[in-house]
């Protein structure tokens, strides 16, 4: 099974400032064959199901603001939010689907501060 | 737009059973792989079980392999996910998923707002 694990687990930011989330995979999750990483990234706000942002690693979602960007190849990536925004705090997981099970990261809380 | 709702969840004691639905609408339900993901209080997403487009393919994760079935009704636009033998860390919110394209990818684009269950005597 591909372990994923992220860091750090919470971070304060402030408002305006950038954010940076970190993601590392046991083993690499780009395929040979079409040369792209299988990871996605999620947004899970207090009370709600997680929200699909970055695929592909860095593809956007459909209505996602452009202020999240995702990056990395292999093992690992990052997630990045350029200018924190209140309605940006919630919890953020990496999650692998080179192959199954498809696991998820720990999470990352991201807080204003 | 889509639009999953799922239902069935609920207090039930160690060993019974119970069973969740998931309703879907607003996409063409019978070209999409759908999932079941469980949630725990306070930590990551697990899948839990995966279903193709036709019902023809089923995987699920160790923990629950023999006791749970995935199954689908393309015909009502219905995902179910029948639980037996249930124990104290099968507890979570239990969320329907929409696989992001026909064939199974492990990619969750849609995702319904949860059924609680809770296994207690």
């Amino acid at each position: 099974d591909i372990v994923m694990t992220q860091s750090p687990d919470s971070l304060a930011v402030s408002l305006g400032e950038r954010a940076t989330i970190n993601c590392k995979s046991s083993q690499s999750v780009l395929h040979s064959s079409n040369n792209k990483n299988y990871l996605a990234w999620y947004q899970q706000k207090p009370g709600q199901p997680p929200r699909l942002l970055i695929f592909w690693a860095s593809t956007r979602e459909s209505g996602v603001p452009d202020r999240f960007s995702g990056s990395g190849s292999g093992t690992d990536f990052t997630l990045t939010i350029s200018s924190l925004q209140a309605g940006d705090v919630a919890v953020y997981y990496c999650q692998q689907y080179y192959s199954s099970p498809w696991r998820f990261g720990q999470g990352t809380k991201v807080e204003i501060k | 737009q889509v639009h999953l709702v799922e239902s069935g969840g609920g207090v039930v004691q160690p060993g019974r059973s119970l069973r969740l639905a998931c309703a879907a609408s607003g996409f063409t339900f019978s070209n999409h792989g759908m999932h079941w993901v469980r949630q725990a209080p306070g930590k990551r997403p697990e899948r839990v079980a995966v279903i193709s487009y036709d019902g023809n393919n089923k995987d699920y994760t160790d923990s629950v392999k023999g006791r749970f079935t995935i199954s689908r009704d393309n015909s009502k636009n219905t995902l179910y996910l029948q639980m037996n033998s249930l124990r104290a860390e099968d507890t979570a919110v239990y969320y329907c998923a929409r696989d992001q394209i026909r064939v199974i990818l492990g990619l969750f684009d849609y995702w319904g707002r949860g059924t609680l269950v809770t296994v207690s005597s």
